[in-house]
């Protein structure tokens, strides 16, 4: 079956503006989770949702912000760009509700470069 | 919050040779704790994981130890191959949220 999704796969922005980010987990999973990954930083947690609902909030100001819709697809936004925002914005998907232990799946990435 | 270390963060060895990446965590309640694999230009990937009621777990040419005393696990890699180049990302898992480290790149000599 096929693997989580996001779109675009790059982009390039301009500090100040905003972008919309977006994620289609792999069918029939409920839980989606969104991670920020720089060579700085390494993965960071910014949130996790299921079904509709955030459950799980990380460090991030709240520029940074996501929602779930009702078919389990997921979106996150940023505003306000700054140039500290590039980074590879990692979206995961897994089959239940968050536990311990639920293997999640990564989709590929949305490479953001803000300028 | 939890607080997850690796080392190295990078290696390189000769094909053949066995690779070995260790992991601290601080949270003593983490009871799971997954090992990623990314190769360039892809997201990580599930590889191999340990919960914490086991001490060691292997799968083919991979294994994983963890000592819940010490709070540490390690990644072992035996007769490495060139696809084993990538970067590796240990994790645990406390209280719903996965705190991964920050990655080692390891580099598979031929």
């Amino acid at each position: 079956k096929a693997g989580v999704t996001q779109t675009p796969r790059y982009l390039i922005k301009t500090r100040g503006q905003q972008v919309t980010l977006s994620c289609s987990p792999i069918s029939g999973h409920r839980s989606v989770s969104w991670y920020q990954q720089t060579p700085g930083q390494g993965l960071q947690f910014l949130f996790e949702y299921f079904s509709e609902t955030q459950r799980n909030k990380g460090n991030f100001p709240g520029r940074f912000s996501g929602r779930q819709f009702s078919n389990s697809r997921s979106e996150m936004n940023v505003s306000t760009l700054e140039l500290g925002d590039s980074a590879l914005y990692l979206c995961a998907s897994t089959s239940g509700a968050p536990a311990v232990g639920n293997t999640i799946y990564f989709g590929e990435g949305s490479w953001l470069t803000v300028v | 919050g939890e607080n997850v270390e690796q080392h190295p963060s990078t290696l390189s060895v000769q094909e053949g040779d066995s690779a070995v990446i260790k992991c601290t965590y601080s949270d003593s309640a983490s009871n799971y704790f997954p090992w990623y694999k990314q190769e360039l230009g892809k997201g990580p990937q599930l590889i191999i994981d340990i919960r914490s009621n086991v001490g060691e777990k292997k799968d083919q040419r991979i294994a994983v130890t963890l000592n819940k005393t010490a709070k540490h696990f390690s990644l072992h890699i035996t007769e490495t191959q060139p696809e084993d180049s990538a970067v590796y990302f240990c994790a645990a898992e406390g209280n719903e949220k996965l705190t991964f480290g920050t990655g080692t790149r390891l580099t598979i000599i031929p």
